[in-house]
């Protein structure tokens, strides 16, 4: 088993649309929670990252963390063309030393 | 403030010859990383040094070495490159290991 899965997509949404990406988890004692965008030939940047169960907004972005399902999630609502990329989910394990990536969801967004 | 460098951005190498990647980072940060990553892959690390003078294997070291020159600077060296080793290497930092990670613009490599 993987420690950090996610559906590698892709997955494609209307433009307006909102897009659901999801992410689940190993480790039951991971302590931060990351998302981060890739463009197509550039480096990661990070979109949110969470720390408490609950939901966490930032604009069009909402990040959603259940540690007892061990199950993170990135709403993205009004989706645009520029949103079209690979979506990195990353886990901070119990021990805090590493950070482990998920392989990537692309998304495609058509106008 | 320059973020995290990388150089070289490409190089093209014959199997067998070695080589070493360089990274900097001017945001003060504590944790350094070198990740590879290939199609489909995602990103996988390589070594990490979550403080200076101290680095640790990550999930593939096999063939690589680093050196954690100052709190600045990460180096990763090929001894006798593959074309195993063919891919994209991304340096990152962040301020403790637990943190948000930057990343460098990353260095392409081909090994023939």
């Amino acid at each position: 088993q993987k420690e950090v899965e996610q559906n590698s997509g892709p997955l494609s949404v209307p433009e307006g649309a909102i897009a659901s990406l999801n992410c689940t988890y190993s480790d039951r004692g991971s302590q931060s929670f990351f998302w981060y965008r890739q463009y197509s030939g550039k480096s990661p940047e990070l979109i949110m990252f969470i720390y408490s169960n609950g939901d966490k907004e930032d604009g069009r972005f909402t990040a959603q963390l259940n540690k007892a399902s061990q199950y993170v999630s990135l709403l993205i609502r009004d989706s645009q063309p520029s949103d079209s990329a690979t979506y990195l989910c990353a886990v901070n394990g119990s021990g805090g030393f590493k950070t482990i990536f998920g392989a990537g969801t692309r998304l495609f967004v058509k106008a | 403030n320059a973020g995290v460098t990388q150089t070289p951005k490409f190089q093209v190498l014959k199997t067998g010859q070695s080589m070493t990647l360089q990274c900097a980072q001017d945001m003060n940060h504590n944790s350094m990383y070198w990740y590879r990553q290939d199609p489909g892959m995602g990103l996988r690390l390589i070594y990490y040094s979550a403080s200076e003078g101290t680095t640790d294997k990550g999930e593939v070291p096999n063939g690589y070495n680093v050196s954690r020159l100052n709190k600045r600077e990460f180096s990763l060296r090929l001894e006798s490159a593959a074309p195993s080793q063919t891919s994209v290497y991304f340096c990152a930092s962040s301020r403790t290991s637990a943190e948000t990670q930057y990343f460098g613009p990353g260095t392409r490599l081909l090994v023939l």
